[in-house]
């Protein structure tokens, strides 16, 4: 079983949709956790760190499940700059991220 | 006002060459980090550095040698190149190793190995 699992995608979804991702992570003991925005070609850019209680920052919206072990990611209101691959980070201890595979987001017209 | 700067974007080298990729970062960070993301865009972390101590070396390669002056850099000398060795090489920087804060990643540089 990997580290940190995510569906690949691609979700094509039309602008105004809402949209949720998952990530589930096999170490129980893991400390933090992440979600990162990667375009094409670029570096991954820190989207929302992901709290135990659940935080919002404008249309997007991380949870932690600690017994399911698992993170999500809610995006309401998709535009079509949301098109981009979005990565799960899950810090293993002395910030060692463990990253998914990044699950690919399409926003269509 | 690059935050995580590294050099260069773009390498291109022939197999069995030695070449370096050099970081710095201007955001008063302890830790620093070198991550891989090959062609299926898996990003997998090589080597964390904090205030210039090794504190994870992953089973990397030891063609790879990590090299850190001061905090504010961290450089990636890779011997005897190799075809899997092309990839896009991130450098990444945190605070610390210990608390949970994000990592901030460099824009990457992108190895081809011909």
């Amino acid at each position: 079983r990997k580290e940190v699992e995510q569906d690949p995608g691609p979700f094509n979804v039309p602008e105004g949709a809402t949209v949720a991702f998952n990530c589930t992570y096999s170490n129980s003991a893991s400390q933090s956790f992440f979600w990162y925005r990667q375009d094409c070609r670029k570096e991954p850019k820190l989207l929302m760190s992901v709290y135990s209680s659940g935080n919002e920052d404008g249309r997007f919206t991380a949870q932690l499940n600690r017994a399911s072990q698992y993170i999500s990611l809610l995006i309401r209101d998709s535009k079509l700059s949301d098109s981009a691959t979005y990565l799960c980070a899950v810090n293993t201890g002395f910030q060692k991220l463990v990253f998914g595979t990044g699950t690919r987001l399409l926003v269509s017209p | 006002d690059t935050a995580v700067s590294q050099t260069p974007k773009y390498l291109v080298t022939q197999m069995g060459n030695d070449k370096s990729i050099k970081c710095e970062q201007n955001l008063g960070h302890d830790t620093m980090y070198w991550y891989k993301q090959d062609s299926k865009k898996f990003l997998k972390i090589m080597f964390s550095y904090n205030n210039k101590e090794l504190i994870i070396n992953e089973t990397v390669p030891n063609r790879f040698s990590p090299k850190s002056p001061d905090k504010a850099h961290l450089n990636l000398h890779i011997n005897s190149l190799e075809l899997g060795d092309s990839a896009v090489y991130f450098c990444a920087s945190s605070p610390d190793h210990s608390s949970n804060q994000p990592q901030h990643f460099g824009d990457g540089t992108r190895l081809s190995i011909l």
